[in-house]
């Protein structure tokens, strides 16, 4: 079946500037991830959405950084005013189990401002 | 606070000798271990995982991890390595009440031909 997907699979962005990336989790899966891989901080764990509980923020790295989920589904990664810090790759994850569950990750979002 | 420290940002190895990257963690907790691969421009894919059931787990590609409490450490292994297995490999923990993983800063695997 179809894997996580996300969009765009890159993205250069002047600094200043809102982005918006896109996940599609894999179909059923209830808990989707963020997370953010830079040279400079390795993999961090961003958000964190499971079924109508509300979302685990607490790795989002500023209030410049938001994130929704729409109908269990899709979700969306917003980063407003983007700075050259936040040149990274974004991925994206989902799972259908609980924390020993297997996340299956998206091919990620490569972000660069400029 | 959980932790990861994988020893060797690279380790090279000959094309049929054994891999072994080592990974560390810390918890106040027995947590839960993955070890996941990423090839080039793609996402992480899971090698294995630790759940408290058998402390040496067997993976794909031949991969494998014993869990080892004494000595905080969750090491991969494969006796022989080949060449499609050049990739980066990170070692993650998640707490059994959290879902979030954290991971430790990887290791690139080089296999010489």
């Amino acid at each position: 079946g179809a894997g996580v997907s996300q969009s765009p699979s890159n993205k250069v962005t002047e600094k200043g500037k809102d982005v918006e990336l896109r996940c599609d989790p894999i179909s059923g899966h209830t808990a989707l991830y963020w997370y953010r891989q830079s040279l400079g901080q390795g993999l961090e764990f961003l958000i964190y959405f499971q079924g109508n509980s509300a979302p685990d923020k607490s790795g989002l790295p500023s209030d410049r950084f938001s994130a929704e989920r729409t109908g269990g589904s899709v979700s969306t990664l917003t980063i407003q005013r983007t700075q050259q810090e936040d040149s990274a790759v974004y991925l994206c994850a989902s799972s259908s189990l609980g924390p020993s569950g297997e996340q299956y990750f998206g091919p990620g979002t490569r972000l660069t401002v400029t | 606070a959980q932790s990861v420290t994988q020893l060797g940002s690279h380790v090279s190895v000959s094309e049929g000798a054994l891999v072994l990257l080592r990974c560390n963690y810390s918890s106040s907790v027995p947590p839960y271990l993955f070890w996941y691969v990423q090839y080039p421009n793609q996402g992480l894919q899971l090698l294995l995982k630790y759940t408290s059931a058998a402390t040496l787990v067997k993976g794909i590609n031949g991969f494998e991890a014993e869990f080892k409490k004494s000595e905080t450490s969750f090491h991969l292994t494969k006796p022989s390595a080949h060449m499609s297995d050049a990739a980066e490999y990170f070692c993650a923990v998640s707490a059994r009440s959290s879902y979030k993983l954290i991971f430790g800063s990887g290791t690139r695997l080089l296999v010489r031909p």
